[in-house]
């Protein structure tokens, strides 16, 4: 099956910085990569998604990018506000998303004042 | 819309005990999903259904069971609770796409 993994598992950067995860898969057949914001308490909200037939995709200050070829998908946040801490997921599913997802463990993402 | 629900938020079982945390939609989304996260593990998934009368396995399905008789509802059942059960159980739906999830449920097996 697919095997999704993240780093780093924790990343403190400056407010006003940008930040980086990064995510790998093995299953050359996943065709939909969502990335999810998740806060203490609650449950995952997508904030982006690329499918596989896109390189990359930007929504505002959040753009994800893919390489199909090395099997790497990559989350960036540009001028991080402290409202962006929280645990990041990447995920890959083969069907769209339909047959449900396989997760990364996760990023802690820490911004400080 | 309330979007993804789920009942009860919190809940204690003994070993052995069985119980079923329920999951409902109100977007008409196809597609609905059962996750389990745990500390450093992230989300695995349990098991999904692509629609009314149809369910399948994911990663973790040892231990539960789940039927789709509605497409609204999309209950999981824990037959004999054990403490590795005890986790965070989220339930999603999806249009075949974006993936809505709910607010989760907490569930400690003492």
């Amino acid at each position: 099956g697919e095997n999704v993994e993240q780093h780093p598992s924790t990343l403190s950067v400056q407010e006003g910085d940008s930040a980086v995860i990064k995510c790998t898969y093995s299953d050359s057949a996943s065709n939909y990569f969502p990335w999810y914001k998740q806060e203490l308490g609650k449950g995952p909200q997508l904030i982006i998604d690329i499918r596989s037939n896109v390189g990359e995709k930007k929504d505002q200050r959040i753009a994800v990018t893919l390489n199909k070829t090395a099997k790497h998908f990559s989350l960036h946040i540009t001028e991080t506000q402290p409202e962006d801490s929280a645990v990041y997921f990447c995920a890959a599913s083969r069907g769209g998303g339909a047959d449900g997802l396989t997760f990364g463990k996760g990023t802690h993402l820490i911004i400080q004042p | 819309n309330a979007g993804v629900t789920q009942t009860p938020k919190f809940q204690v079982l003994k070993t052995g005990q069985s119980m079923t945390l329920q999951c409902a939609q109100d977007m008409n989304h196809e597609y609905m999903s059962w996750y389990r996260q745990d500390p450093g593990m992230g989300l695995r998934l349990i098991h999904y259904s692509v629609g009314a009368g149809i369910t399948d396995q994911g990663e973790v399905p040892n231990g539960y069971n789940v039927s789709r008789s509605t497409t609204e509802d999309f209950p999981l059942r824990l037959l004999s609770a054990a403490p590795s059960q005890t986790s965070v159980y989220f339930c999603a739906s999806s249009t075949g796409q974006e993936q809505f999830f709910g607010p989760g449920t907490r569930l400690t097996v003492l």
